[in-house]
């Protein structure tokens, strides 16, 4: 079966730190991967997905950037936090873009 | 006006009773259709999808109409267990077939 992990589950930075959050997925093979960020009582915010290796698209433009340098790896990093920041980050996976997304228990950021 | 449109609730509802919300979506080639569930401080998990024909499981059942744009959820003999965020979500074809989410509807079960 599929499972998908996302380290660290919650993180504390100050603004103006660097940031590397990393998803990974293991039991499937070329899986769509997408980065979400929800802040308090607030829907999902789509803000990178990636159909394969060393491609990635961007829904909203900020100060973040992701990478998929393997078939089943997501990183969401950023040179310089803000405190806008701050949210519970998500990954999830899918088959395709048709079907349902399957989520990793989530990174919850903090900017102070 | 919003894609995928939900009332935030919360909708309080004594344990037992039956509970229906509706989400409705903008873009009337959408695809795909689902339900998430989100606990507190947790990520979302699928709940069901949404097929044409409407479908059930257990006390859920899931609708869709097409020609109203929306999709139901009826949760039939609440349990305190189902209280939760429940997410509305539609695969829409302006978006590169990305999944929307909608806000979600916050529901408290009360014994």
């Amino acid at each position: 079966s599929q499972t998908i992990h996302q380290w660290p589950a919650t993180l504390v930075q100050p603004v103006g730190s660097p940031l590397s959050l990393e998803c990974t997925v293991e039991g499937t093979s070329n899986p769509n991967l997408y980065w979400y960020r929800q802040a308090a009582g607030r829907g999902l915010q789509l803000l990178f997905y990636s159909v394969g290796i060393g491609q990635i698209s961007s829904e909203v433009p900020q100060n973040l950037s992701a990478s998929r340098p393997q078939d089943r790896q997501f990183i969401l990093s950023s040179k310089k936090l803000l405190l806008s920041d701050s949210g519970f980050y998500l990954c999830a996976w899918t088959i395709d873009s048709y079907n349902e997304q399957f989520f990793g228990p989530g990174t919850r950021l903090t900017v102070l | 006006r919003k894609e995928v449109e939900q009332d935030p609730g919360p909708f309080n509802v004594p344990e037992g009773a039956t509970v229906a919300f509706n989400c409705t979506y903008s873009n009337s080639a959408s695809q795909s259709f689902f339900w998430y569930r989100q606990d507190c401080r947790k990520e979302p998990k699928l709940l069901m999808s949404v097929y044409s024909s409407g479908n059930e499981d257990g006390r859920f059942t899931a609708q869709l109409n097409r020609a109203s744009q929306y999709i139901s959820l009826l949760i039939r003999d609440s349990k305190l267990s189902d209280s939760a965020t429940y997410l509305c979500v539609v695969n829409m074809r302006d978006s590169n077939y990305q999944l929307i989410w909608g806000a979600g509807t916050k529901l408290i079960i009360k014994p």
